[in-house]
């Protein structure tokens, strides 16, 4: 593993439409976690796991949004019936100990 | 709620002057402050900060933290118009040590 990898680096959808993004974070980091940016702002913390277990989610996270991790391993995150003011990047960072790597991010637009 | 507050939100400078960006930061366990910088990707690393007093400096790029007034200065001398980013502060804390972070500094430097 060089990194975290996260796919697609960019989506376009329609309103209404489901979408789900993928996290491979680096294989020995148990940690993973999902934030949202938009423009000029820093990132949002969506949720977070250690292990397969999911710790924490965001008070500011609606329904519609849902994240897991089977086996520890990869991450995905789904929206579902997308509204535009769910565009933005989706970032994933991976974690162990302390040190923390971004992904590339996915960045998504609900047209 | 945990909270960080970064300042200025955006600064333009001339190539050669010396930058202060400030986070000041409100968390409950507090483990670590993390600055990153961020271009038009993924947020890249700079530095972690655990001890009050103790710089850490990298190149032109230095930082320290004030565990006691809860803020952390990132200075950058000499700047070059390759620094213009938007720079991240970051706490890793909370109840789950999960990482929040500031809304970013946008610096711009101008040759």
């Amino acid at each position: 593993d060089t990194g975290v990898s996260q796919d697609p680096r960019h989506k376009i959808t329609k309103r209404g439409q489901n979408v789900t993004f993928r996290c491979d974070p680096i294989s020995e980091h148990n940690r993973l976690y999902w934030y949202r940016q938009t423009l000029g702002q820093g990132p949002e913390f969506l949720t977070y796991f250690q292990n397969e277990a999911q710790l924490e989610k965001s008070r500011l996270l609606s329904d519609r949004f849902s994240a897991e991790r089977p086996k520890g391993s990869f991450s995905t995150l789904e929206i579902q019936r997308t509204e535009q003011g769910d565009s933005a990047m989706y970032l994933c960072a991976s974690s162990l100990a302390g040190s923390y790597t971004f992904g590339s991010g996915t960045r998504l637009t609900v047209v | 709620e945990d909270k960080v507050v970064q300042s200025p939100l955006s600064l333009v400078v001339h190539e050669g002057d010396t930058v202060t960006l400030n986070c000041s930061y409100e968390v409950t366990n507090f483990r670590s402050l993390l600055w990153y910088k961020q271009e038009k990707k993924a947020p890249t690393f700079l530095f972690m900060l655990t001890s009050s007093g103790i710089e850490k400096k990298s190149g032109r790029l230095s930082s320290i933290l004030d565990k006691k007034e809860l803020f952390s200065i990132l200075n950058i001398t000499a700047t070059q118009t390759g620094d213009s980013a938007i720079y991240l502060c970051a706490v890793e804390g909370g109840s789950n040590y999960k990482l929040t972070f500031g809304k970013g500094t946008l610096l711009t430097v101008n040759p």
